[in-house]
């Protein structure tokens, strides 16, 4: 029952490379989430994704593109990472648009040098 | 906008000690309000939820009560662990996504 799973769970990137997050979850939810979790700050939505087939910005989306690849899966794309976006990420999924509350994977941990 | 507000930490007690958290929130119409827990090195973990005013959700020895005239939600255990220390954290659901407070971390001495 593996729930949501992310990888890779650590990442350095040197600044203007480029990576993609992944996420996928077995749990047959239709809404996924990327937040990002910076000391002080609490978790900050960068996209969602409200049903397949549909993305929306969240409150930092800026340098972070997504795509719902299908049901399962979500990934969060860096195209040109800068030192500030060093962080911890997570994924997260829900059955009905959040209603019920969330499951989260257990992160990935990026440092951008 | 929506938003949450929870006591900044840390907050350190005792075993055995009596907890709370304090969570207000600001929104229009009945979002539904959770709690949840972040051990050291992972994710969130729901810990509890209530979706209407004066529903009472609890788990583990955790309670809280949605206040819809305080416009709170408490987190409160009654006597903590060890294992109890993480971080915490008050969020309401709004327009398909959580939103989330800045969390507390907790620390119990044993």
């Amino acid at each position: 029952n593996a729930g949501v799973t992310q990888t890779p769970k650590f990442q350095v990137l040197k600044t203007g490379q480029s990576m993609t997050l992944q996420c996928a979850q077995d749990m047959n939810h239709n809404s996924m989430y990327w937040y990002r979790q910076d000391p002080g700050m609490g978790l900050r939505l960068i996209y969602y994704s409200a049903s397949e087939g549909t993305t929306d910005k969240g409150e930092v989306p800026n340098g972070y593109n997504v795509s719902r690849l299908n049901k399962r899966e979500f990934s969060l794309r860096l195209e040109s990472a800068a030192p500030s976006q060093t962080s911890v990420y997570f994924c997260a999924s829900s059955r009905d648009r959040g209603l019920d509350g969330y499951t989260f994977g257990s992160g990935t941990r990026l440092t951008v040098v | 906008g929506d938003s949450v507000t929870q006591m900044e930490g840390p907050v350190t007690l005792s075993e055995e000690a009596f907890l709370t958290i304090n969570c207000t929130y600001t929104a229009t119409g009945y979002p539904s309000l959770f709690w949840y827990v972040q051990y050291p090195g992972e994710g969130l973990q729901l810990l509890l939820k209530a979706t209407k005013a004066d529903d009472k959700g609890s788990n583990k020895g955790f309670e809280a009560t949605y206040r819809k005239e305080t416009t709170s939600f408490h987190l409160e255990k009654g006597s903590v662990q060890v294992s109890d220390s993480a971080v915490y954290f008050c969020a309401l659901s709004r327009d398909d996504k959580i939103i989330f407070g800045k969390g507390t971390r907790l620390h119990i001495l044993p």
